[in-house]
């Protein structure tokens, strides 16, 4: 399968635990995208990186969340500390330059 | 600040109907992308269609097409003769088109469910 991985894709934890969600993108997509999902509503944003720099950030990525891609491949999200209103669905998404925009499966969280 | 309306929350129709989905957008940016993705179960989003601001063309893509009316701020799409696997839910997206700024904003979505 070539397409955008994420892992795990479905995480459960307990309040103040911190989680970390691998995504994969396809092979030669230079753009990697961050995006929550709550139930009933639509993506948004959360942030991008150009290879391995992060580009720009929502103010939705307090200071609990980074998000790093180290060689410009996979990226990681990380939350610390989390809290019930983390809980969602966290999607990435890649692409190469400003070409079509192929989303993963998504990483759900449930916060207890 | 950049806005897409969905107002349809959800849609039932007959298989073999046809079926609109309506957005409408606010954007203040005088160049811009706008997109439809279609999320089934799965959670995977499945890109449908992008179309800059200054093609105002109507697209037909098989079964599928969409009316960009910039006049109204209006880009709805229409699934012509539906199937049972066109359920979903459906998502408007709308983007600037400069470098830098990369953000996709989406809509509420539209759940439709095509009865068989």
């Amino acid at each position: 399968d070539t397409g955008v991985s994420q892992n795990p894709r479905h995480k459960i934890t307990k309040r103040g635990q911190n989680v970390t969600f691998r995504c994969d993108p396809i092979s030669e997509h230079n753009r990697l995208y961050w995006y929550r999902q709550t139930l009933g509503q639509g993506p948004e944003f959360l942030t991008y990186f150009q290879n391995e720099a992060q580009l720009e950030k929502s103010r939705l990525l307090s200071d609990r969340f980074s998000a790093e891609r180290p060689k410009g491949s996979f990226s990681t999200l990380e939350i610390q500390r989390t809290e019930q209103g983390d809980s969602a669905m966290y999607l990435c998404a890649s692409r190469w330059g400003f070409g079509e925009l192929f989303f993963g499966e998504g990483s759900r969280l449930t916060v207890l | 600040a950049q806005k897409v309306t969905q107002a349809q929350t959800e849609i039932s129709v007959v298989e073999k109907e046809d079926v609109t989905l309506d957005c409408v957008y606010e954007t203040r940016d005088t160049t811009y992308y706008l997109f439809w993705y279609k999320q089934p179960p799965s959670g995977e989003l499945v890109f449908l269609i992008r179309r800059n601001s200054f093609d105002e063309q109507n697209e037909i893509s098989g079964r599928y097409s969409w009316n960009f009316q910039k006049s109204t701020s209006s880009f709805n799409f229409t699934i012509t003769a539906s199937q049972v696997v066109d359920s979903a839910v459906y998502f408007c997206a709308l983007s600037p088109t400069n470098f830098g700024n990369e953000k996709l904003t989406f809509g509420t979505g539209t759940r439709l469910t095509i009865i068989p």
